[in-house]
């Protein structure tokens, strides 16, 4: 099973509508974040929160707002969706690699997010 | 000016062939450095970290430098496998392990 999962994995929306992103993750990480990816703009930072009670925005929260559920579950909402918020949206979360004697983040497979 | 820099590419190479990248970013502050690799329409996952030494992971070298503010990724012997966009990536422990990503070089390794 995969230590980070999102859902939905695809979604097509309207303008205007609300979207929630869904993201869940078993590594007992206290750490997580959201991307989004544009082509040829890399990954940017919408939103972080360090634990259950610790929540910050990042690079670009305008138009998005996050709810940290639980350690395990981090949730990005869209609250009147706009085209260009079409991207791929990635969760992630970070947390010590013993393997590589440091912390390391850790990704899920992604939300395909397309708003008419 | 983007915070990390790549060539976008793409690179196309011959298998077999030595590929070398290369990735500037400008905050002097930056602490820890990585390559990560993402293939298409999948997440980055962590290809290897950058040490200061320079580090060696089988196929692939990676070297720092951080007087000019400059990493590298030397991957020899090129796969059919290694087809994918690779991510340079820097951390600034400063504002709480964030990750800058750079916008990604993608290869693509011909038969």
């Amino acid at each position: 099973d995969a230590d980070v999962t999102q859902t939905p994995r695809n979604r097509i929306t309207k303008t205007g509508k609300r979207i929630m992103l869904e993201c869940s993750q078993t590594k007992g990480h206290d750490r997580m974040y959201w991307y989004r990816q544009d082509p040829g703009l890399g990954l940017r930072l919408i939103y972080y929160s360090f634990d259950v009670k610790d929540i910050n925005k990042g690079e670009i929260s305008d138009g998005y707002s996050v709810s940290r559920q639980a350690q395990a579950k981090f949730s990005l909402s869209l609250e009147s969706a706009i085209p260009n918020q079409t991207a791929l949206y990635f969760c992630a979360t970070s947390g010590p690699d013993r393997d590589r004697g440091q912390e390391t983040q850790y990704f899920g497979p992604g939300t395909r997010l397309l708003v008419l | 000016r983007k915070e990390v820099e790549q060539d976008p590419g793409p690179f196309n190479v011959p298998e077999g062939a030595t590929v070398a990248f290369n990735c500037t970013y400008s905050n002097s502050a930056s602490q820890s450095f990585f390559w990560y690799r993402q293939d298409c329409r999948k997440e980055p996952k962590l290809l290897m970290s950058v040490y200061s030494s320079g580090n060696e992971d089988g196929r692939f070298t990676a070297q720092l430098n951080r007087a000019s503010q400059y990493i590298s990724l030397l991957i020899r012997d090129s796969k059919l496998s290694d087809s994918a966009t690779y991510l340079c990536v820097v951390n600034y422990w400063g504002a709480g392990n964030m990750l800058t990503f750079g916008g990604g070089t993608r290869l693509m390794v011909k038969p």
